[in-house]
């Protein structure tokens, strides 16, 4: 089944130590998506590639990078993981077409749960 | 500017019971609206969206939405209740322009739960 897959589930790292976490899709989409998810709040857009052009939200701290070697792999690099880093990261990939509907559905993984100690 | 206000974070019914979570929406252009669950220590799975057309839109697990623009409201229902629907509910608005990726705003969350 075409899905999106992210490794790992679960991710416990040091304050201050580097972490990256991965997503990977079967689905072809040109558009992959990060999103950051604190407890009991909304998911908050951190930045989107399409294709290979970066995207990167106003107010995403520059301790979160990214990097899309290819279509199917997006990568999420937390240069300095802070205690407030601490949260679910969500990855998501769409579709865009040039023709017809503007509309493209996100599709999201299960989420990584980072954990800072 | 888009944003989506959902009313109540938690929401509690017994099961068998009807299910109204609570969505109302700002947009400066045509919105697209979805609504999504979650499952503890899961991903969003898709439970419904309304794009274009009809203002009544099915979903998966028995759920439907109503777009009411007059309102400007998306609000979710289910006829009777299951222990499975307990979880988290977001609502959200989708920008986008033809050619462009879309990006969601989402709303704050219902969380669900279901009594015996």
């Amino acid at each position: 089944d075409a899905m999106v897959i992210q490794n790992p589930r679960y991710q416990v790292t040091q304050f201050g130590k580097p972490v990256t976490l991965s997503c990977s899709q079967t689905l072809n989409h040109n558009v992959m998506y990060w999103y950051q998810q604190k407890s009991s709040q909304a998911p908050k857009l951190l930045f989107h590639y399409y294709d290979k052009d970066f995207n990167n939200e106003a107010d995403t701290p520059d301790n979160f990078q990214s990097r899309r070697p290819n279509t199917s792999f997006c990568f999420l690099d937390i240069r300095s993981p802070g205690l407030g880093d601490a949260a679910m990261y969500l990855c998501a990939t769409s579709r865009v077409s040039q023709r017809g509907s503007s509309y493209n559905e996100q599709f999201f993984g299960p989420g990584t749960r980072l954990t800072v100690l | 500017a888009q944003s989506v206000t959902q009313l109540g974070s938690h929401v509690s019914v017994s099961e068998g019971a009807l299910v109204l979570l609570r969505c109302n929406y700002s947009s400066s252009v045509p919105p697209y609206l979805f609504w999504y669950v979650q499952y503890p220590n899961q991903g969003l799975q898709l439970l419904l969206k309304y794009t274009t057309g009809a203002t009544l839109v099915k979903g998966i697990n028995g759920f439907e939405a109503e777009f009411k623009k007059s309102e400007t409201s998306f609000h979710l229902t289910k006829p009777s209740a299951h222990m499975s629907d307990a979880a988290e509910y977001f609502c959200a608005v989708s920008s986008h322009y033809t050619g462009t990726a879309s990006k969601l705003t989402f709303g704050t969350g219902t969380r669900l739960q279901v009594t015996l």
